[in-house]
């Protein structure tokens, strides 16, 4: 089935460490999106990509990179400029058509040790 | 600036009785319109979308929203919940593109 697989489920940094949390699509989406999961806060879109070798910020792109080689690759790593990374990251794909809807992977639960 | 309301936090029902969930937005055009349902540690489901014509959509699960333009409102109802429904619902809007979404309800079901 197709779908999209964030992995892993949990995650832990230590403080000054850089993280890269994967996520891959076998939907031939040609957008692929990141976002931050805090509680109350709802989600807050960090990067995103509407074609191979081309990504934008999102509102809170500050202390995270990203990069697009692959249409159905699009990993995300969080720096150690990233001073508050404790949050549930979710990964995210679409068709590049204005009315199609998002489709989400399972999540990356990220903790600092 | 494109913004995504949902005032009510949390939520009880009783199992059987109705459900309204509601959202507002904040856009100059009618923008996409979209519910997303979460359970705990888990990604978002499309439970139904609007983009154009017939204000009342139906969704899976037994779900339905109604777009209302003069309200800015696009709420979300079930006629008769189950324990099931349980979960975190999330509004979304669609511009260019970028989605923003609402910061959620809760919703709790009792027995």
């Amino acid at each position: 089935d197709g779908g999209i697989t964030q992995s892993p489920k949990y995650l832990f940094r230590k403080e000054g460490q850089n993280v890269t949390l994967s996520c891959e699509q076998n939907l031939n989406h040609d957008a692929m999106y990141w976002y931050r999961q805090d509680p109350g806060q709802g989600l807050r879109l960090i990067y995103y990509s509407q074609i191979v070798n081309d990504f934008q910020k999102g509102d809170i792109a500050e202390g995270y990179s990203v990069s697009r080689e692959k249409k159905e690759s699009f990993p995300l790593t969080v720096t150690s400029a990233q001073k508050n990374p404790t949050a549930f990251y979710l990964c995210a794909s679409r068709r590049d058509r204005s009315n199609q809807p998002q489709h989400f992977g399972d999540g990356t639960r990220l903790s600092i040790l | 600036a494109q913004s995504v309301t949902q005032p009510d936090i949390h939520i009880t029902v009783s199992e059987g009785a109705s459900l309204e969930l509601r959202c507002n937005y904040s856009y100059g055009a009618t923008p996409y319109l979209f519910w997303y349902v979460q359970s705990p540690g888990q990604g978002l489901q499309l439970l139904l979308k609007y983009f154009s014509g017939d204000t009342l959509v139906q969704g899976i699960k037994g779900f339905e929203a109604e777009f209302k333009r003069s309200q800015s409102s696009f709420n979300l109802r079930k006629p008769s919940v189950h324990w099931s429904d349980a979960a975190e619902y999330f509004c979304a809007v669609g511009v260019s593109n970028k989605f923003y979404f609402g910061s959620g309800t809760k919703l709790n079901v009792k027995p």
